[in-house]
């Protein structure tokens, strides 16, 4: 298996712009994971998906965040309209038995 | 999820072994402790993970003392490579577990 892989590895945009993150989770991990690394508030856990189900949003900072899971091989994390303090690594994982395997990650810059 | 408390930063000479430290001491009975690190500019990478048995893989070693309040990784022969910003996380078993990551230790390698 290639392990987790996020699209793209960086992304550039202007403020107001749309984001689209993508993340392809290991064949049959049951749960995918949605984090947030910057300098200051280090990794944060934004949204957990269960069998392609939302289980806890809770780390999602504001309406502008979004995240789906249309099917049990791809989620997608969406910032609309994205911000300069979103400007982040951000990381997707999946799991089945505990064990989580990241992928490389997203550096996002919004200018 | 018990807090875990591990300090900043660690050195450890090439060749000898790392013991980094993990406080946990409000630890529940159900709650295991999992160890990552993360490499710079990469996902985090598990390494292992124990209930109340010490534990050993090919990447590390570790310690859980007899109350379950601390415990300690061991990278028998650290290596450059090894230099990375560790954490130790306790949460429930299995997939539920979500990772909420603290601030970690980095362990600088000295050639």
């Amino acid at each position: 298996d290639a392990g987790v892989i996020q699209s793209p590895r960086h992304e550039v945009t202007e403020m107001g712009q749309e984001v689209t993150l993508r993340c392809k989770p290991i064949s049959g991990h049951d749960y995918l994971f949605w984090y947030r690394q910057t300098m200051m508030r280090g990794l944060e856990l934004l949204i957990y998906f269960n069998n392609n189900v939302p289980i806890d949003d809770s780390g999602m900072p504001e309406d502008r965040f979004s995240a789906k899971m249309p099917n049990a091989s791809f989620s997608t994390l969406k910032i609309q309209p994205s911000e300069p303090r979103d400007s982040a690594v951000y990381f997707c994982a999946s799991t089945r038995f505990g064990e989580a395997f990241f992928g490389q990650g997203t550096r996002l810059t919004v200018v | 999820d018990a807090k875990t408390t591990q300090p900043p930063s660690m050195d450890c000479a090439e060749g000898r072994a790392a013991n980094l430290p993990c406080n946990h001491s409000t630890i529940s009975g159900n709650e295991y402790v999992y160890w990552y690190r993360q490499i710079h500019s990469q996902g985090p990478q598990y390494i292992i993970h124990g209930l109340k048995n010490n534990e050993t893989n090919e990447m590390a070693s570790l310690i859980i003392t007899e109350d379950r309040k601390s415990s300690t990784l061991i990278l028998p022969h650290a290596t450059l490579r090894d230099t990375a910003v560790y954490y130790c996380i306790a949460g429930p078993g299995g997939a539920t577990n979500k990772l909420i990551f603290g601030t970690g230790t980095l362990l600088a390698v000295q050639p």
